[in-house]
């Protein structure tokens, strides 16, 4: 497997706090991309980044906000977390553009 | 925006039997590729297909790329219990993007 970790893997946390997930990757792969996967809606592309301090918005983005500042980290924040972001974050990194992706393992995220 | 559709979105097969499924898009397609999760776990790339009419294969698994590039294909041939699990295609772009179909899971009775 890729050198990726995430961390948490696994968060509870109550409506309206603040919530950072991060990402680490041992690769030096530019891309790097942060999904959420909801049963019947497969893996929906929240942010990605194509380079440090480069993002750009997937088609899931609104509540979400992301940060890269060194290549091997790219961290994802709830600023208020609703009951709706409950789900299973993935993160994934990529050499190029149309390369293949590589993903964690999943952070598995409760927001009651 | 694009969407990438997936059929079917589940399959039961007894072990032995084979196994497709589809993913179909209204335009055009960049590069399909494909990825399997299994149960519990994350997503893992099994391949790229570029080329209009490309067909490639994995030991029991076949992939086909449409003529049209709008249209792609993953056939399992003599399902075994091993190839339990989730695949997705997904459009590849050269923004970096992927549009990820919805999956289809499969179960295979042994």
């Amino acid at each position: 497997d890729a050198g990726i970790t995430q961390s948490p893997r696994h968060k509870v946390t109550e409506t309206g706090t603040p919530v950072t997930l991060r990402c680490h990757q041992t690769e030096n792969h530019r891309y790097m991309y942060w999904y959420r996967q909801d049963p019947g809606h497969g893996l929906r592309l929240i942010h990605y980044s194509y380079g440090v301090k480069d993002t750009d918005k997937g088609e899931v983005s609104d509540g979400y906000s992301v940060s890269r500042s060194k290549t091997e980290d790219f961290l994802l924040t709830l600023e208020s977390a609703t009951s709706s972001q409950t789900s299973v974050y993935f993160c994934a990194i990529s050499g190029a553009a149309t390369s293949e992706q590589y993903f964690g393992p999943g952070t598995r995220l409760t927001v009651t | 925006g694009q969407q990438v559709m997936q059929i079917p979105q589940y399959q039961h097969v007894q072990e032995g039997e084979d196994f497709t499924t589809y993913c179909n898009s209204s335009t055009t397609l960049s590069n399909i590729q494909w990825y399997k999760q299994r149960p519990g776990g994350h997503p893992v790339f099994l391949i790229q297909l570029v080329k209009s009419g490309e067909v490639k294969k994995q030991k029991r698994l076949t992939f086909q790329f449409g003529e049209a590039k709008k249209n792609s294909s993953l056939h399992i041939t003599a399902t075994q219990t091993t190839d339990v699990g989730t695949y997705f295609c997904a459009d590849s772009s050269n923004t970096g993007k992927l549009i990820f179909g919805q999956g289809t899971t499969l179960q295979v009775k042994p």
